[in-house]
């Protein structure tokens, strides 16, 4: 069965720093993987996505970047980190080979940014 | 430009009777709609989805309806229990190759025993 991993699980950072969020997936070859973000009162936001290695498609323009150097792995990273990046991140994965399918989602990590 | 809206922040019911979850969209592209469940501090979980094609989707004690025509689906949930008490996030898509779930803010359930 196929499993998703996200971490840390929580995390603190100060203003300024830098951020890597890393994500994997078992199980299954070629997903589809995501980064979404809720904020407070805002709901699911999609960051970004990618149908394969090294292609990242961005939704939301901002500090943000993600990038994909194996099939299973995603990572979210930031240069600098803003008060505003504080949120729950969110990692999720989808196989389109199987038609409509489901996004699946990972246990999230909170970010706080001090 | 909200295209999945939830425009009830919160609901509460009392167990064993029905919840209902109201989610209406605006992009008529979308053709596959979903509901997801989510407890704090966790992912949300796939629960139940509905293709376009189709008007109802039952799943135990989950049914999604959807009304294309007004562009408005909702998840019943009969009879609730205090364990549904999670925020349901309504999700759509135009079901393409590389595209992604377009999600509502979401609608807090309290169900009270």
């Amino acid at each position: 069965s196929q499993t998703i991993h996200q971490w840390p699980a929580t995390l603190v950072q100060p203003v300024g720093s830098p951020l890597s969020l890393e994500c994997t997936v078992e199980g299954t070859s070629n997903p589809n993987l995501y980064w979404y973000r809720q904020a407070a009162g805002r709901g699911l936001q999609l960051l970004f996505y990618s149908v394969g290695i090294g292609q990242i498609s961005s939704e939301v323009p901002q500090n943000l970047s993600a990038s994909r150097p194996q099939d299973r792995q995603f990572i979210l990273s930031s240069k600098k980190l803003l008060l505003s990046d504080s949120g729950f991140y969110l990692c999720a994965w989808t196989d389109l080979r199987t038609g409509n399918s489901p996004l699946h989602f990972g246990n999230g990590t909170r970010l706080t940014v001090t | 430009d909200q295209q999945v809206k939830q425009n009830s922040p919160s609901l509460s019911v009392q167990e064993g009777r029905i919840s209902i979850l109201n989610c209406d969209y605006t992009n008529s592209m979308f053709d596959y709609f979903l509901w997801y469940k989510k407890y704090p501090a966790e992912g949300p979980t796939f629960l139940i989805s509905i293709s376009s094609i189709k008007d109802k989707n039952e799943d135990g004690r989950f049914t999604v309806f959807l009304n294309k025509s007004a562009k408005h689906l909702s998840l019943h949930i009969v009879p609730s229990q205090p364990g549904d008490s999670a925020v349901y996030f309504c999700a759509a898509s135009p079901n393409q190759a590389g595209t992604a779930l377009i999600f509502g803010k979401g609608t807090t359930l309290s169900v009270s025993s």
